[in-house]
């Protein structure tokens, strides 16, 4: 099993262009989660899904922000237009039951200059 | 609401001596409890969970920790620490109840083990 695979690793962009990350949950997962890890916010929940349907997305910062789970096997987080304030870690995690621990990916570091 | 507090930020231990890091938690119902550790530029790994039963649960790495239903409360422990324990350690809680299927996590503990 290849875990949660996230990409890009990193990410430089400049404000206001459209940056899109992307994740692979682990095959078989029902649950797919986006969270941003910053140092004055520390792990934010934004969205999950649940059988690719969004479930809670109110940790959504703005409607700059969106997500999107086509299929069982993939998931995009997108911001447009990004910010230099939106410039942090961004992983991705799934898990199955509802007692299961999650599975993190390495996640994508976004700078937006 | 469910939340997590992890009340210090930084915890120093030296090498072979135990080490302790501190999680309390505020949530309506049964919680479900788990603990990660995060390298650098990595992503946050279980180490492990409490769901129910035995108030002392055993994860990985020889991490154990101990769930207090009346503190509400579920420290983390090892007995002899190691340079490689090292590491950002989050706490994390679940309310099936009232939270939906959202997993909240505390602002984390970085530990250090000098040798």
């Amino acid at each position: 099993d290849a875990g949660v695979i996230q990409s890009p690793r990193h990410e430089v962009t400049e404000m206001g262009q459209e940056v899109t990350l992307r994740c692979k949950p682990i095959s078989g997962h029902d649950y797919l989660f986006w969270y941003r890890q910053t140092m004055m916010r520390g792990l934010e929940l934004l969205i999950y899904f649940n059988n690719n349907v969004p479930i809670d997305d109110s940790g959504m910062p703005e409607d700059r922000f969106s997500a999107k789970m086509p299929n069982a096997s993939f998931s995009t987080l997108k911001i447009q237009p990004s910010e230099p304030r939106d410039s942090a870690v961004y992983f991705c995690a799934s898990r199955t039951k509802k007692d299961s621990p999650l599975h993190f990916g390495n996640g994508t570091r976004l700078t937006v200059t | 609401a469910q939340s997590v507090a992890q009340p210090e930020d930084q915890v120093n231990v030296a090498e072979g001596n135990p080490l302790t890091v501190k999680c309390t938690y505020s949530v309506s119902g049964n919680p479900y409890l788990f603990w990660y550790v995060q390298y650098p530029n990595r992503g946050l790994q279980f180490l492990l969970k409490y769901i129910t039963g035995d108030n002392l649960v055993k994860g990985s790495y020889g991490f154990e920790a101990e769930f207090n239903k009346s503190q509400t409360s579920f420290h983390l422990k090892k007995p002899s620490a190691l340079v490689s324990d090292s590491a950002l350690y989050f706490c994390a809680v679940r309310s099936p109840n009232t939270g939906g299927f959202k997993t909240i996590f505390g602002a984390g503990t970085r530990l250090f083990v000098k040798a």
